[in-house]
């Protein structure tokens, strides 16, 4: 069964641009987390889709969004890039089924702002 | 904020048992216990959880004390591949996020 796969692994973008990211979760989940994690402040939760719809939000300012498809893969937005949004972002996927709630993790793409 | 506490470092020789706590003394009575590890700059591992049993898999075995207020991951043989950060994490199953705290990083050592 394939993991959790994203999309670009590696980005180098410029203050001010905008960058997409793509997660394809496991077949079959329905839920798609994001995270960012940097040396700093850790693995901080971003937020949640299920069936399309965004179930949670973390502490993150508006130039941060998502979206999830029909296909359950999903993407994340982040706009107006700052140099402090360099990091680590992480995409987590689970079934929710029975006791299938423990999520998976992709490799994560590792984005670069200059 | 998390929920859990845990040492921030360990060290282990290869090929002993390495013994992981967390405390969690305010958990909910629905709230589970998760462990996961990250190797660095890799993705977080899931490894296994449990919710007031003692579980065991392929990875690893976790005993949750009776009254639930800690727990301790046991990896039976460990081996320099499990040099990682392991993060305990408690929740419930619906509704909320996975809140991951600093974890314990664990070195095993040759």
């Amino acid at each position: 069964k394939a993991g959790v796969t994203q999309t670009p692994r590696y980005l180098i973008k410029t203050r001010g641009q905008q960058v997409t990211l793509s997660c394809s979760p496991i077949s079959g989940h329905r839920s798609v987390s994001w995270y960012q994690q940097t040396p700093g402040q850790g693995l901080q939760f971003l937020f949640e889709y299920f069936s399309e719809t965004q179930r949670n939000k973390g502490n993150f300012p508006g130039r941060f969004s998502g979206r999830q498809f029909s296909n359950s893969r999903s993407e994340m937005n982040v706009s107006t890039l700052e140099l402090g949004d360099s990091a680590l972002y992480l995409c987590a996927s689970r079934r929710e089924e029975g006791r299938g709630h423990e999520q998976y993790f992709g490799p994560g793409t590792r984005l670069t702002v200059t | 904020d998390a929920k859990t506490t845990q040492p921030p470092s360990m060290d282990c020789a290869e090929g002993r048992a390495a013994n992981l706590p967390c405390n969690h003394s305010t958990i909910s009575g629905n709230e589970y216990v998760y462990w996961y590890r990250q190797i660095h700059s890799q993705g977080p591992q899931y490894i296994i959880h449990g919710l007031k049993n003692n579980e065991t898999n392929e990875m690893a075995s976790l005993i949750i004390t009776e009254d639930r207020k800690s727990s301790t991951l046991i990896l039976p043989h460990a081996t320099l591949r499990d040099t990682a950060v392991y993060y305990c994490i408690v929740k419930r199953n619906y509704g909320q996020n996975f809140v991951f705290g600093p974890g314990t990083r664990l070195s095993v050592l040759p």
